[in-house]
């Protein structure tokens, strides 16, 4: 069974704080996506990583697909309270053609104004 | 908004009755996936339809069951509802392939009691 981990589980930072969210997995994923889900809506996609090594930029969010493709962070520079919410990976497992998307079990991020 | 339409947004059923969930996916969108989200986790995934066949299957029990109709939408179909069903329902709509974006609805919140 390939698992997505994300650590940590929740965060409560002071605005202008950096952060980073880390998703591992002992699988490696043929890409990996970032999602940013507020109460009462579904995921919505923030970036798709897929070469190992990657480094994508969206305005403050920072993101990196691993080397070997198994694990990837996400860094967020001086933290807005507008980037409340819970942030999800999911990795795409590539397997038998069934496409769809193992996601980890989220970080509840706080930013406090 | 992503134009992935779920509809009820909130349902409550009693154990053992049966529910039947709707999405009407993005126009252009071929595929759809279907996720439940418990309190506090990620999606894990539930089936996958294309072209009105169901193409994949994650660790759910049969009395989950789904449709896809000609104009892409869906509906999921659970019977002998459990207390443990209690999820946010997720539906997914995109086009079929590897490292495709999802588009997510904001999800029907079912509540078993």
């Amino acid at each position: 069974t390939q698992l997505l981990e994300q650590s940590p589980q929740f965060l409560s930072i002071q605005e202008g704080e950096n952060l980073t969210v880390y998703c591992n997995s002992s699988s490696v994923f043929s890409s990996l996506q970032w999602y940013r889900q507020e109460p009462g809506e579904g995921p919505v996609l923030l970036v798709t990583v897929v070469t190992g090594g990657e480094v994508k930029k969206l305005k403050r969010l920072t993101f990196q697909f691993g080397d070997a493709r198994k694990d990837s962070s996400l860094h967020i520079t001086a933290a807005q309270p507008g980037d409340t919410g819970l942030y999800l990976c999911a990795g795409d497992p590539r397997t038998s053609g069934t496409y769809k998307y193992i996601f980890g079990t989220g970080t509840r991020l706080k930013v406090l104004a | 908004e992503t134009g992935v339409t779920q509809s009820p947004t909130h349902l409550i059923k009693t154990r053992g009755q049966q529910v039947t969930l709707r999405c009407s996916s993005q126009s252009g969108h071929n595929t759809v996936s279907w996720y439940q989200q418990a309190l506090g986790q990620g999606p894990q995934f539930i089936f996958q339809y294309y072209r009105e066949e169901e193409n994949g299957r994650g660790n759910f029990p049969p009395r989950f069951s789904g449709l896809q109709f000609p104009n892409y939408s869906s509906e999921l179909n659970v019977n002998a509802l459990e207390l443990d069903d209690s999820a946010l329902y997720l539906c997914a709509s995109s086009l079929r392939g590897f490292n495709t974006e999802a588009f997510f609805g904001q999800g029907t919140r079912l509540t078993v009691v």
